[in-house]
């Protein structure tokens, strides 16, 4: 089984819609990052949080709102959805304390459109 | 300018040959540096991390360049399934453990 999973895979929404994408691990990681891919550019960090009572906002966080439910899951989601969200959506996690911290390991994505 | 900078490709290259690139970034400070490989439309895996003194992991080599703020990527005996974008990685800063800065990609193109 993968180690970050990610929920759903893919999602057609239509602007103005909320939108909630999950994420869940079982890597034991205290570290939990949000990130979106689109092309030419490289990932930009949305949300992270480095235990459940720590939220961060990244670069692009505007426009969305994250969740530490536990250890093992983080939730973004899109309030009111706009077509220039539409991206590749990766959950991240990594561990704490060690060299090892920066090593981030990846869901394998959310693939969203927003019509 | 972008943090972290990389030629975006392709590059294309005879199955068994030889290729490298590199990787520019703008934070002096960055301490970490990392290649990840991302298939198309997949997760980003790592590949190897970045070592000061250059590193090599089989057919992968790496090196850092910290007067000029490059890293590089050598792959060596290319084989078909080498072929994907490779990331390059960069932390921000030495207080801000955990937060990286992504490269856009290089595309590698293996042909038979």
């Amino acid at each position: 089984d993968a180690d970050v999973t990610q929920t759903p895979r893919n999602r057609i929404t239509k602007t103005g819609k909320r939108i909630m994408l999950e994420c869940s691990q079982t890597k034991g990681h205290d570290r939990m990052y949000w990130y979106r891919q689109d092309p030419g550019l490289g990932l930009r960090l949305i949300y992270y949080s480095f235990d459940v009572k720590d939220i961060n906002k990244g670069e692009i966080s505007d426009g969305y709102s994250v969740s530490r439910q536990a250890q093992a899951k983080f939730s973004l989601s899109l309030e009111s959805a706009i077509p220039n969200q539409t991206a590749l959506y990766f959950c991240a996690t990594s561990d704490t304390g060690t060299k090892d911290t920066d090593t981030q390991y990846f869901g394998p994505g959310t693939r969203l459109t927003v019509l | 300018r972008k943090e972290v900078e990389q030629d975006p490709g392709p590059f294309n290259v005879p199955e068994g040959a030889t290729v490298a690139f590199n990787c520019t970034y703008s934070n002096s400070a960055s301490q970490s540096f990392f290649w990840y490989r991302q298939d198309c439309r997949k997760e980003p895996k790592l590949l190897m991390s970045v070592y000061s003194s250059g590193n090599e992991d089989g057919r992968f080599t790496a090196q850092l360049n910290r007067a000029s703020q490059y890293i590089s990527l050598l792959i060596r005996d290319s084989k078909l399934s080498d072929s994907a974008t490779y990331l390059c990685v960069v932390n921000r800063a030495t207080d801000s453990w955990g937060k990286l800065q992504f490269g856009a990609g290089t595309q590698v193109v293996v042909t038979p």
